[in-house]
């Protein structure tokens, strides 16, 4: 039991390049989000999915996508990064929508150039 | 974007001191208040959760204090150990229709 997953760990974009993060949970998880986490600023959702087919946009979604390909699977898609995309990025999934526990995947390290 | 405040940014406590960290809300109509835990290099985890229908929840050393009319919530530790060095979150969720809100976080050092 693997919880959820992320890939890759580390990353390293030139402004400009697009890139996909992919997001995995083998929990039968219903929901499913995207955060971005940067120094003094917390935990910023970006977007998430009440369920399998349904997205919806979070507190900060300007310049990602995302897609909810299946129950399990949730990928977070920068189209042309930018500096300011420059985060740590966690996927986390849950039962019910935001008020069961998250279970937090290990993040992924993007810097963008 | 409804806030959730959360204080002190970083602590310092020596083995077995009693670090208290504190959030502040707005929304009256929050009713879910989650405390997550982040060890370096790891994601976060939930620690305990409280709802406000009690004023105090304690898991172990772990103890979240509520106060509904000052609109405030705690957590305390209790005989702290090096091993409880890790961010801490407060988390608060307003109702339906809306999203859990995570504070700044707050970085514990416990020393020996």
């Amino acid at each position: 039991n693997a919880g959820v997953t992320q890939t890759p760990k580390f990353q390293v974009l030139k402004t400009g390049q697009s890139m996909t993060l992919q997001c995995a949970q083998d929990m039968n998880h219903n929901s499913m989000y995207w955060y971005r986490q940067d120094p003094g600023m917390g935990l910023r959702l970006i977007y998430y999915s009440a369920s399998e087919g349904t997205t919806d946009k979070g507190e900060v979604p300007n310049g990602y996508n995302v897609s909810r390909l299946n129950k399990r699977e949730f990928s977070l898609r920068l189209e042309s990064a930018a500096p300011s995309q420059t985060s740590v990025y966690f996927c986390a999934s849950s039962d019910r929508l935001h008020t069961d526990t998250q279970y937090f995947g290990p993040g992924t390290r993007l810097t963008v150039l | 974007q409804q806030q959730v405040k959360q204080s002190p940014q970083s602590l310092i406590v020596q083995k077995g001191g009693i670090p208290i960290i504190n959030c502040a809300y707005e929304n009256t109509a929050f009713d879910y208040f989650p405390w997550y835990q982040q060890f370096p290099g790891k994601g976060p985890a939930l620690l305990i959760a409280i709802r406000p229908d009690v004023s105090e929840k304690k898991e172990g050393r772990f103890t979240i204090s509520f106060n509904k009319s000052a609109k405030q919530f705690s957590l305390h530790i209790m005989d702290s150990q090096p091993g409880d060095s890790a961010t801490y979150f407060c988390a608060a969720y307003p109702g339906t229709a809306s999203k859990l809100t995570f504070g700044t976080g707050t970085r514990l050092q416990v020393t020996l």
